[in-house]
């Protein structure tokens, strides 16, 4: 399988802490993105960083790509319980792989 | 507002029965997906069509067919050959520039009565 990988796959923090998600993926890359899923909804996409670059933010949200490695990391600061949802990584390479996805609940 | 609009957002299958997934873009978007995701996992690609006419098999294209006769419409049809039908659906759609994100529905979920 070329599905990417996750880690960790579950994440519990508390409002005001910073969260971290891990990626690594198997083939050479396009682009890697990142995306949210609230419960029963759609992805909705976060942020993309392209094969070329090492890092890249949004707000509160920080990626950073090591080819080499074949991986990648997704950073959110200052949590807020809004922010709790699932986090996927989805590289693409011809087509779109999807990683299993980082559950993150954030307490307030 | 342009967006992706999925129907029905609950569906529900007989035993032996087809089912039709609605998936509708207004995006300008050439390329559309099918994707099943079952609980606490991942997204499995079933089709995906990069151009009116024209469709791919993705990972799990068994038990489905779907057509592509205009560019705003993708429907996916869950046949009685897939015998674990029971999942979320989702359609997505991207441009074919390169570099470019993928814009999801919310979703159908479809279950065996």
């Amino acid at each position: 399988s070329q599905q990417g990988e996750e880690d960790p796959q579950a994440l519990s923090i508390q409002e005001g802490e910073n969260a971290t998600m891990n990626c690594s993926y198997k083939t050479s890359i396009n682009n890697l993105q990142w995306y949210r899923q609230n419960s029963g909804r759609g992805l909705v996409h976060l942020i993309l960083i392209r094969s070329n670059e090492r890092e890249k933010h949004s707000g509160r949200l920080r990626v950073t790509l090591d080819t080499s490695k074949k991986s990648s990391s997704l950073l959110i600061t200052a949590s807020r319980a809004a922010d709790t949802a699932s986090y996927f990584c989805v590289y693409n390479f011809n087509k779109f792989y999807f990683g299993s996805g980082t559950k993150l609940n954030v307490k307030p | 507002d342009g967006g992706i609009t999925q129907s029905p957002k609950y569906l529900f299958r007989k035993e032996g029965q087809n089912v039709t997934l609605s998936c509708e873009q207004n995006l300008n978007h050439d390329a559309m997906y099918w994707y099943r995701q079952d609980p606490g996992q991942g997204l499995r690609l079933i089709y995906y069509s990069q151009i009116v006419n024209d469709f791919q098999k993705g990972d799990i294209a068994e038990g489905y067919s779907v057509s592509r006769e205009k560019k705003e419409s993708f429907p996916l049809t869950v046949t009685s050959a897939q015998k674990n039908p029971t999942a979320f659906y989702l359609c997505a759609s991207t441009g074919w520039e390169g570099n470019q994100p993928q814009h999801f529905g919310d979703g159908t979920r479809l279950s065996i009565l």
